[in-house]
């Protein structure tokens, strides 16, 4: 089982609210990444992050940002949700080497009424 | 952004029978492949990671192999149980590119 955590796990929320998605690893990866997935599609990589203060966005363009004071905490904050961002968002991690593997969370299910 | 593709998109296997899919990259400045288990409500997890032609690998009942010349690698899943039952995911880097592309996924489902 990977030590990494996300929560809540299922979040329903309304237009015009400022959420935060939490993700913790306690691997002590420098890397880390939050993914989007719509029903039926592809994971896209929308951050991700080498170490602590250094943040990228990903392929995907989102409206939601994240930041990265600890190794160990990387969470995303959309300041003013609306309905296009029901999604399902996961996290994960991993460690600096090259072609190893990502760690995941177990996802949050976000719906925005 | 460059494309993994996936199929079939969704099987059905009876308990016993063998199976396999495939997942489809551009080959071009390949790097590496990764394969992933989702089972629902769990988090993904990962079965391989690939880099060389020709590559082979097994965890228990379930296998890959890798062609990074024509870009797609095969999943093997021999003697079906219903614990197999999840989404197989399927992702490639490439030189140039430090991030992992996913494809849609193999949704399988294996019938007592």
């Amino acid at each position: 089982e990977a030590d990494i955590y996300q929560t809540p796990r299922y979040l329903v929320i309304g237009t015009g609210k400022k959420i935060t998605l939490e993700c913790s690893q306690t691997m002590g990866h420098d890397k880390m990444y939050w993914y989007q997935q719509d029903p039926g599609m592809e994971l896209h990589l929308i951050h991700y992050s080498y170490g602590v203060n250094s943040t990228e966005k990903g392929d995907l363009s989102s409206e939601s940002t994240v930041s990265r004071i600890r190794t160990e905490h990387f969470p995303l904050t959309l300041e003013s949700a609306r309905p296009s961002h029901t999604s399902q968002y996961l996290c994960a991690s991993s460690e600096e080497a090259e072609n190893t593997e990502a760690f995941f969370g177990q996802g949050t299910r976000l719906t925005v009424v | 952004i460059l494309n993994v593709e996936q199929s079939p998109q969704s099987l059905h296997v009876q308990e016993g029978d063998s199976t396999n899919f495939t997942c489809s990259f551009p080959s071009s400045n390949f790097y590496a492949l990764h394969w992933y288990r989702w089972e629902t409500a769990k988090s993904p997890e990962a079965l391989f990671v690939m880099t060389l032609n020709g590559d082979e690998k097994k965890k228990g009942r379930i296998s890959a192999t890798l062609n990074t010349k024509e870009g797609y690698s095969y999943l093997y899943i021999k003697g079906s149980q219903p614990e197999d039952s999840a989404t197989y995911l399927c992702a490639s880097r490439w030189y140039g590119n430090n991030r992992l592309a996913f494809g849609k996924g193999n949704q399988v489902v294996v019938i007592p």
